[in-house]
């Protein structure tokens, strides 16, 4: 199957700081990501949905400006968790439709965001 | 907005029996169900999907099936090992010819195959 990276793998940091998320697809290209967050025993819950080239769609609850999403190129986008604090510490994992006309989403592998 | 129930939350097996999970969606514009194997703090794997088009796919010993009339969907894992021990996600999603590829989740279910 196709292969999304995502780095960092674990972010422990200091409240108040941001920390900058990378996904990439990496052997194809693609228009629309999205951000998950999951907290332990939890499903994915979808932040945002990243397009290429124009703003993202936040889901509701979601704050815009807490969770900063860039999608630059048609294989990366990034998620910047501003100003973090404790309450953001989670699994953050972002996933890309290969598109083509299917719709099977590959996932990275995750990003363990801890705040002290 | 779609909205995807799951059950159970845990399944407990003894190794070679069979499991089965089942998910219910509310709207009925949905055509794309995906199931994801999810082992502890890694990422979600696709296992199986459907379509709305077909009424059962079966990958050797995983089976999914999709009653689109009652909306719902089911896993069936046959001859459980130990290695099918993770949590199962189902999803759904309106496949459209752009780019809405959204996914809506269930809760998951922790499944455990017993020795």
């Amino acid at each position: 199957g196709a292969v999304v990276s995502q780095h960092p793998s674990r972010v422990i940091c200091k409240s108040g700081t941001s920390v900058k998320i990378e996904c990439r697809s990496l052997d194809f290209q693609a228009t629309t990501m999205f951000w998950y967050r999951q907290f332990p025993k939890q499903s994915l819950m979808l932040m945002a949905t990243s397009n290429e080239g124009s703003k993202a769609t936040y889901e509701q609850g979601v704050e815009k400006d807490k969770f900063l999403i860039n999608h630059a190129s048609l294989t990366l986008s990034t998620l910047t968790v501003t100003s973090a604090h404790p309450e953001d510490s989670s699994f953050y994992i972002c996933s890309a439709p290969q598109g083509g006309g299917e719709n099977i989403q590959y996932f990275g592998a995750g990003t363990r965001l801890s705040v002290l | 907005g779609e909205n995807v129930e799951q059950h159970p939350s845990t399944l407990s097996v003894q190794e070679g029996d069979s499991a089965v999970i089942k998910c219910t969606y509310s709207d009925s514009a949905s055509n794309y169900f995906p199931w994801y194997k999810q082992e502890l703090g890694k990422r979600p794997q696709l296992i199986i999907d459907i379509r709305s088009n077909v009424g059962e796919k079966k990958d050797q010993r995983i089976a999914v099936t999709l009653n689109k009339t009652a909306k719902h969907f089911s896993l069936h894992i046959t001859e459980t090992q130990p290695e099918d021990s993770a949590v199962y996600f189902c999803a759904a999603s309106i496949a459209s010819g752009g780019s809405n590829y959204k996914l809506t989740f269930g809760k998951g279910t922790l499944l455990t195959v017993n020795p």
